[in-house]
């Protein structure tokens, strides 16, 4: 089946440490979008990609940084810059055309030690 | 910027009720998305709306996309405890990115 797919579902971070959250579609979507999603906050875009080999920021991208070196695949790291990193990344895709609407993975919950 | 609300932030109903919520915008949009999010889990969408006027439906839900195209409804007929999660609208407006709202916790009391 086609979809999204988010690795590991919890990850635990230790102070000063970075982590990578994996995202892997077989959509054969040409764009991917990472959110993060706090308690009563909705969604919040981290960075996104329209193509692979070219990313942009989002609203709250500091402290996080990202790849994009094939089509399906979108990793976001978590670096030790992002002092509040505690909280339920999403991962998502959608064709590039204006207006196509985004599918997402199942998330990926950070904590930290 | 687009900013899309949701109110209120929590709504209960009893089982087998209808709920009815909306997301208002004081900018157009020109795209309306609902998803529902099951704790611990992605966004599924429910339904997808592209014309002003237009009045989907998917099984017990219907969504319209308002004429003034600020606005869209999601109604649940005759809900059922697994109506219960996160209710989110989203759309996209002038400059194409998609923007979320809130997001209204449905709890169903059976």
């Amino acid at each position: 089946d086609g979809g999204i797919t988010q690795s590991p579902k919890y990850l635990f971070r230790k102070e000063g440490q970075n982590v990578t959250l994996s995202c892997e579609q077989n959509l054969n979507h040409d764009a991917m979008y990472w959110y993060r999603q706090d308690p009563g906050q909705g969604l919040r875009l981290i960075y996104y990609s329209q193509i692979v080999n070219d990313f942009q920021k989002g609203d709250i991208a500091e402290g996080y940084s990202v790849s994009r070196e094939k089509k399906e695949s979108f990793p976001l790291t978590v670096t030790s810059a992002q002092k509040n990193p505690t909280a339920f990344y999403l991962c998502a895709s959608s064709r590039r055309q204006p207006d196509q609407p985004q599918h997402f993975g199942d998330g990926t919950r950070l904590s930290i030690l | 910027g687009q900013q899309l609300n949701q109110s209120p932030q929590s709504m209960f109903i009893q089982e087998g009720e209808d709920v009815s919520m909306n997301c208002t915008s004081s900018s157009i949009f020109n795209t309306w998305l609902w998803y529902k999010q099951d704790p611990g889990e992605g966004p599924v969408l429910l339904i997808a709306l592209y014309k002003a006027g237009e009045l989907t439906s998917n099984g017990r839900l219907t969504a319209q996309f308002g004429i003034t195209r600020k606005d869209s409804f999601l109604n649940i007929s005759a809900s059922i405890p697994s109506d219960v999660g996160i209710y989110f609208c989203a759309g996209t407006g002038a400059n194409s990115k998609l923007t979320f709202g809130k997001g209204i916790t449905l709890s169903v009391r059976p």
